[in-house]
């Protein structure tokens, strides 16, 4: 079965610190990937998503993401975060073979930015 | 920028009692989902709807559960004899498509509260 997993469960930063988040993926076959955003109080939000092409993707707000297909991973990075960047960020995976189009969550990462 | 708008945003219900839920998807979308996510856990899929009928369901999605679209504009999802464990926020989702340039767009979800 698909699964994803986001390894840190709550990150906590002072601004202008950089960011990395990681998300791994458990399934062989073609895969679209995304992060999500759900700032306090607000819907899940699209940051960036994969689909083909470069690994390298850049998203809203100064996110980007690498793929990294042998590793089965897609983290995410900022190069410096501000307190407005305090979220939960969640990182989901579409099978290709899926017609239907669900996503599969990781378990979200709470983004603390110490101002 | 057009939101998928759920109502309402807290519903607190009897065990056993039926609940409904409901959506409001973004005008030009074809494709309709639900997720839930329980306190503390990951966001999960329940449901996936396209061309009046159910694409995908999840083992979550019992016999306890349905989805419709009763008109042009709604989206909902029907707990019959609700649980103390369908205590969460359920998350309604729309896309234009499940090919890799249309992303879901998140609702900003109902909070489900079985008393």
């Amino acid at each position: 079965a698909q699964s994803v997993s986001q390894h840190n469960h709550h990150v906590i930063l002072s601004e202008a610190a950089s960011l990395e988040l990681g998300c791994n993926y458990s399934y062989g076959g073609t895969v679209n990937l995304f992060w999500y955003v759900q700032y306090p109080g607000q819907h899940l939000q699209l940051l960036l998503k994969y689909f083909s092409g470069d690994p390298l993707v850049k998203g809203i707000k100064g996110f980007e993401a690498e793929f990294i297909k042998s590793k089965f991973s897609f983290n995410l990075r900022k190069p410096s975060v501000q307190w407005s960047d305090t979220a939960e960020y969640f990182c989901a995976v579409n099978a290709l073979y899926n017609q239907g189009g669900k996503l599969i969550f990781g378990q979200g990462t709470e983004l603390s930015v110490k101002p | 920028e057009p939101e998928v708008t759920q109502t309402p945003s807290h519903q607190v219900t009897q065990m056993g009692q039926e609940v409904i839920l409901r959506c409001v998807p973004i005008s030009n979308h074809l494709y309709f989902y639900w997720y839930r996510q329980i306190l503390g856990q990951k966001v999960e899929f329940l449901v996936s709807f396209y061309n009046n009928e159910i694409s995908e369901k999840s083992e979550i999605f019992d016999d306890q559960f349905s989805v419709e679209r009763p008109d042009g504009s709604n989206f909902t999802l029907k707990i019959r004899s609700t649980k103390l464990e369908d205590s969460a926020m359920y998350f309604c989702a729309s896309s234009a498509g499940t090919v890799s340039n249309q992303p879901q767009h998140f609702g900003d979800g109902t909070r489900l509260s079985i008393l």
